[in-house]
């Protein structure tokens, strides 16, 4: 099992739908999480952190649940300039690097 | 500031030769990383470094070497290019703060033939 799962999608979606990814984490003891975006042929970006409490950046939501080890983003009124590949980050223990999950496509479409 | 520097952008290798894949940050980042991205397969974490003189294995470390004399520079060696080696290699690097994310550099990419 791979320890970073995450939907396999792709996800099409119409501008202004709402899109929720999900990933699941199988170590325990993982201390950070993040979302990458990570555009066509290009080097991954960090798009938010993930914090227990949920944070909020404008249209992007994420939000982490220890206990059922799973990490979410919310996508709301998604723009064209959404469509990218979204990453699942955790960062197992203090230490060391960070493990990605495949990751997730999203095309919005007009 | 530049951030986290690659070198080369594009290379195409005969198997059986070496080369060095550059990384440098001007960021003073303790933490850096080497991975690679094949499609279906995601980022996957080759070697990584907490700082100077500490190295470790990740993922899919085989054939692959790294040294980190400064805090500035992990250099990513391939000893004998074989084709399973054709990929995307990012070079990131990140403050010790366990919340930071990495910043990564825009990648090389790289044939073996």
């Amino acid at each position: 099992r791979k320890e970073v799962e995450q939907d396999p999608g792709p996800f099409n979606v119409p501008e202004g739908a709402t899109v929720a990814f999900n990933c699941t984490y199988s170590n325990s003891a993982s201390q950070s999480f993040f979302w990458y975006r990570q555009d066509c042929r290009k080097e991954p970006k960090l798009l938010m952190s993930v914090y227990s409490s949920g944070n909020e950046d404008g249209r992007f939501t994420a939000q982490l649940n220890r206990a059922s080890q799973y990490i979410s983003l919310l996508i709301r009124d998604s723009k064209l300039s959404d469509s990218a590949t979204y990453l699942c980050v955790v960062n197992r223990q203090a230490g060391t690097a960070l493990i990605f999950g495949k990751g997730t496509t999203l095309s919005v479409s007009s | 500031n530049a951030g986290v520097t690659q070198t080369p952008k594009f290379q195409v290798l005969k198997t059986g030769q070496s080369m060095t894949l550059q990384c440098a940050q001007d960021m003073n980042h303790e933490y850096m990383s080497w991975y690679r991205q094949d499609p279906g397969m995601g980022l996957r974490l080759i070697h990584y470094s907490v700082g100077a003189g500490i190295t470790d294995q990740g993922e899919v470390p085989n054939g692959y070497n790294v040294s980190r004399s400064t805090t500035e520079d992990f250099p990513l060696r391939l000893l004998s290019a074989a084709p399973s080696q054709t990929s995307v290699y990012f070079c990131a690097s990140r403050d010790q703060g366990d919340a930071y994310g990495y910043t990564f550099g825009s990648g090389t990419r790289l044939t073996v033939v």
